[in-house]
């Protein structure tokens, strides 16, 4: 049964940082190019980052380029997304989600998410 | 970026019905690199349709895909209870960052 699970979302001020984990199961995650993708309250999906299967390639929306970092532990089959200067706009639930073909991100899997909320 | 405009908002139809759900994008996705998924509350959203019209594994026949360029269809055949959920378009072609439409909230 494939699973992936989001945790570390907490309450954080404007300026700190933040470090997201996805767990996953049920699946070659090392086959796996790997993403972040966010809602915030009432709106919609936005693609955050992403990193190819081996960890190599990384590629970020360009509003979080540079405050946000996403890597891989193959070994540990687990994402993560170090979130540093964050701002009250980067409020939303995170979810990671996978995709199996490079160059074609749709996502074959998708987690629940867990929730970053920036405020003072 | 390709911003894509779902419609209707919101489509309340019956069990048995079709529903017919429209993605329009505003430029022409590459290689129609469109994908569907099917979000019910408190769960994760499920991949139903891929490249616009490339039914995902496990999904049943009465959904499908289909458009090309900067309008695409999904399409729910005999509607079951199990389907009134949000459905959201995403588009994957080259044009970066990938976007989503903002969701077709099908109702009984």
């Amino acid at each position: 049964q494939v699973q992936l699970v989001a945790s570390g979302g907490a309450v954080v001020q404007p300026g700190g940082s933040l470090r997201l984990s996805c767990a996953v199961s049920g699946f070659t995650f090392s086959r796996y190019g790997m993403h972040w993708v966010r809602q915030a309250p009432g709106k919609g999906l936005q693609w955050v980052a992403a990193i190819s299967h081996d960890g190599t390639l990384t590629y970020y929306l360009d509003s979080v380029k540079g405050r946000f970092t996403i890597s891989r532990d193959n070994s540990k089959n687990t994402l993560y997304l170090q979130m540093n200067s964050l701002r009250a706009e980067d409020t939303a639930v995170y979810s990671c989600a996978s995709n199996l073909i490079v160059g074609a991100w749709y996502f074959d899997y998708w987690g629940q998410g867990t929730l970053v909320t920036v405020s003072s | 970026e390709i911003v894509l405009t779902q419609s209707p908002g919101t489509l309340s139809l019956s069990p048995g019905e079709r529903a017919t759900l429209s993605c329009r994008a505003s430029q022409s996705i590459s290689n129609n690199y469109l994908a569907w998924y099917q979000q019910k509350p408190g769960q994760a959203p499920r991949l139903l349709i891929s490249a616009a019209s490339s039914r995902a594994t496990g999904i049943p026949d009465r959904f499908s895909g289909s458009g090309s360029g900067t309008d695409f269809t999904l399409t729910i055949n005999r509607l079951e209870p199990e389907d009134f959920a949000v459905y959201y378009c995403q588009q994957y072609g080259s044009s970066r960052p990938i976007t989503f439409g903002q969701g077709t909230r099908l109702e009984i």
